[in-house]
């Protein structure tokens, strides 16, 4: 089935640092991809959505120029957390999209704990 | 407005035992409604997807249930395992456009116990 890869799990950035965490999909191509916040026992709450070779559509409320996304090519896209500080901790994951996948698309990745100190 | 609510907040269940999970959801238009399993830290796992005109679907040990006229769907989990302990999301997907849009329940925190 498809499979999204989440990458890195874990990491620990120093307030002021910027961190990029990658989203790829390992066997199908991706032409849209979703990225998600989650803060503890909440639900996953939409940050932006990106399509390859296009700017990516933020939700309202999410600082563009804080959170960059790019779709560079149809497997990988990018999410950097610029300036980081530490409301900015949480756990971010990312979803691709590809018609016709089993589960009708819309696969997770394994997520990505930010801890800004 | 477009909502997903599930019930209940949280549930334990001893092991072996059945349960099941509810979620209602005032989306419209209405294109599927997915289960998915999140385990702590990790990211969703889809456990079901259905569409208007399906009743239930089954994964294993899970089955779920739609319908569309009362708008109400639920997870059932047979023969519960120790893994099971997750938390459960129903996911409501709807026409916003250009694009399909997910709406997320808040999730029903399940804790099997030995």
């Amino acid at each position: 089935g498809a499979v999204v890869s989440q990458h890195p799990s874990r990491v620990i950035c120093k307030s002021g640092t910027s961190v990029k965490i990658e989203c790829r999909s390992l066997d199908f191509q991706a032409t849209t991809m979703f990225w998600y916040r989650q803060f503890p026992k909440q639900s996953l709450m939409l940050m932006a959505t990106s399509n390859e070779g296009s700017k990516a559509t933020y939700e309202q409320g999410v600082e563009k120029d804080k959170f960059l996304i790019n779709h560079a090519s149809l497997t990988l896209s990018t999410l950097t957390v610029t300036s980081a500080h530490p409301e900015d901790s949480s756990f971010y994951i990312c979803s691709a999209d590809s018609p016709g996948q089993a589960g009708g698309g819309y696969t997770f990745g394994s997520g990505t704990r930010l801890t800004v100190v | 407005k477009n909502q997903v609510e599930q019930s209940p907040q949280s549930l334990i269940i001893l092991e072996g035992k059945n349960c099941t999970l509810q979620c209602n959801y005032t989306v419209s238009p209405f294109s599927n409604l997915r289960w998915y399993k999140q385990d702590t830290g990790r990211g969703p796992v889809s456990l079901t997807i259905m569409t208007f005109s399906e009743n239930t679907k089954s994964n294993g040990r899970y089955t779920a249930t739609l319908d569309a006229d009362t708008k109400q769907s639920s997870l059932h989990i047979t023969a519960s395992q120790l893994s099971d302990s997750a938390s459960y999301i129903c996911v409501v997907t709807f026409y916003g456009g250009a694009t399909n849009k997910l709406i997320f329940g808040t999730g029903t925190l399940l804790a099997v116990q030995p």
